[in-house]
């Protein structure tokens, strides 16, 4: 019964350097996201995936990478990181257009 | 015409008192209107949803009321306890071609005072 699985919980970077958060779901669900939160920004999109295979940006995608190669896992690339990338991520699932939205714990990065 | 306007930003309530959050929209192409609570430390989860052929949908302490006619929606949570103490997020969901697109407000942090 785990839902959405997000990994790292807490990650600290150092400008430029790359990483990569994991999130897998185990609901079966056609449609991931990532959205990053920010205080007083609410949730901002940053990619999402309708399907394997098939990725699309959100509202703000510079500087983040992803790839949908099965329906479970969803990764999100920080190709190089900067200060302005420090924030909570989290990954959500859900199972069609609409439907209910279930979001993981949530990443809490920190780029110094 | 995207945008959903959240307020207040912050709510202080004392238990057993009534939380009002309000939401307004723009588009009336929205159909479908949910409540996310997040607790800290942890990510939204789904409340309570309402589409707009409904005025009120009740679903335990926690009501949501809608007027189309104003574009506004409003959650209300009754007998406010401590443990209700979170970030509410309202949202509107409008179809974007094959797809869904989900705006949200910028959230309502509540804390209920025992």
């Amino acid at each position: 019964n785990a839902g959405v699985t997000q990994t790292p919980k807490f990650q600290v970077l150092k400008t430029g350097q790359s990483m990569t958060l994991q999130c897998a779901q185990d609901m079966n669900h056609e449609y991931m996201s990532w959205y990053r939160q920010d205080p007083g920004m609410g949730l901002r999109l940053i990619h999402y995936s309708v399907g394997a295979g098939i990725t699309d940006q959100g509202e703000v995608p510079n500087g983040y990478n992803v790839s949908r190669s099965t329906t479970e896992d969803f990764p999100l690339r920080l190709l190089s990181a900067a200060p302005s990338q420090t924030s909570v991520y989290f990954c959500a699932s859900h199972r069609g257009a609409g439907n209910t939205i279930y979001f993981g714990e949530g990443s809490w990065l920190t780029v110094v | 015409q995207q945008q959903v306007k959240q307020s207040p930003q912050s709510l202080i309530v004392q238990k057993g008192g009534i939380s009002i959050i309000n939401c307004a929209y723009e588009n009336t192409a929205f159909d479908y209107f949910p409540w996310y609570q997040q607790f800290p430390g942890k990510g939204p989860a789904l409340l309570i949803a309402i589409r707009p052929d409904v005025s009120e949908k009740k679903e335990g302490r926690f009501t949501i009321s809608f007027n189309k006619s104003a574009k506004q929606f409003s959650l209300h949570i009754m007998d406010s306890q401590p443990g209700d103490s979170a970030t509410y997020f309202c949202a509107a969901s409008i179809r974007a071609g094959n797809n869904r697109k989900l705006i949200w407000g910028l959230g309502t942090s509540l804390a209920v005072n025992p």
